[in-house]
């Protein structure tokens, strides 16, 4: 996996986007970038993923710079339900997910 | 089902106990992973199958650990002679294997409990 550096936490007023950087200058070129979050008692939750084009469903926005060494992730209208730990990795293929320490959301009323 | 499946949700045994946890992953999907995660910890790689090829055994922490997977679908990790430190929540998570794009789904876990 690409090493990846994310903010420890992260405050967002709720109704507010929440934007989560993601640093991961060493990410190869076939390394795919995904998103995950885990709330608290929870399995991992898939959020989205990409490889150099920005990307959107219906979670979240994906925004990928062009030298893809960053990544933002987007919760356009951030709820109490999206409190979670957000994490960001750097993989192809099959390869096993390995999560770091991520950002803890926390939106507040 | 509509996601990865995984029984028993909680599992409370006592120290020198087997145990068996049930993985039912994602219908179609080829890949199969367990994955355990200690209290505020990150996920720590046990095994993948995939497919009919040989499981990649790296991540397990001991002989005590054992999985199979029966019929490419259902997965069963075993733990033997279970131990305090085994205590944890055991992740499974299940992928079809579409080239270098590959997303895993996790189940919900079972928290395995070693009194």
């Amino acid at each position: 996996d690409a090493k990846t550096t994310q903010p420890t936490s992260m405050d967002c007023a709720e109704g507010r986007a929440a934007n989560l950087p993601c640093n991961h200058s060493t990410i190869s070129g076939n390394e795919y970038v995904y998103w995950y979050r885990q709330i608290h008692s929870q399995g991992p939750q898939y959020i989205i993923h990409g490889l150099k084009n920005n990307e959107t469903n219906e979670m979240a926005s994906l925004i990928i710079t062009e030298d893809r060494k960053s990544s933002t992730l987007i919760l356009p209208h951030a709820t109490l339900r999206d409190t979670a730990v957000y994490y960001c990795i750097g993989r192809r293929g099959y390869q096993k997910v390995t999560f770091g320490i991520g950002t803890k959301l926390q939106v507040i009323p | 089902g509509a996601g990865v499946s995984q029984s028993p949700s909680n599992k409370v045994t006592e120290k020198g106990k087997d145990v068996e946890l049930r993985c039912d992953p994602i219908s179609g999907h080829t890949a199969l992973y367990w994955y355990r995660q200690s209290l505020g910890q990150g996920l720590e790689f046990l095994i993948y199958f995939q497919g009919n090829s040989a499981p990649d055994k790296s991540g397990l922490p001991s002989d005590r650990f054992s999985a199979e997977r029966t019929g490419g679908s259902v997965s069963t990790l075993t733990i033997q002679r279970t131990q305090q430190e085994d205590s944890a929540v055991y992740l499974c998570a299940s992928s079809s294997q579409t080239g270098l794009e590959n997303i895993q789904y996790f189940g919900a876990g079972t928290r395995l409990s070693v009194l």
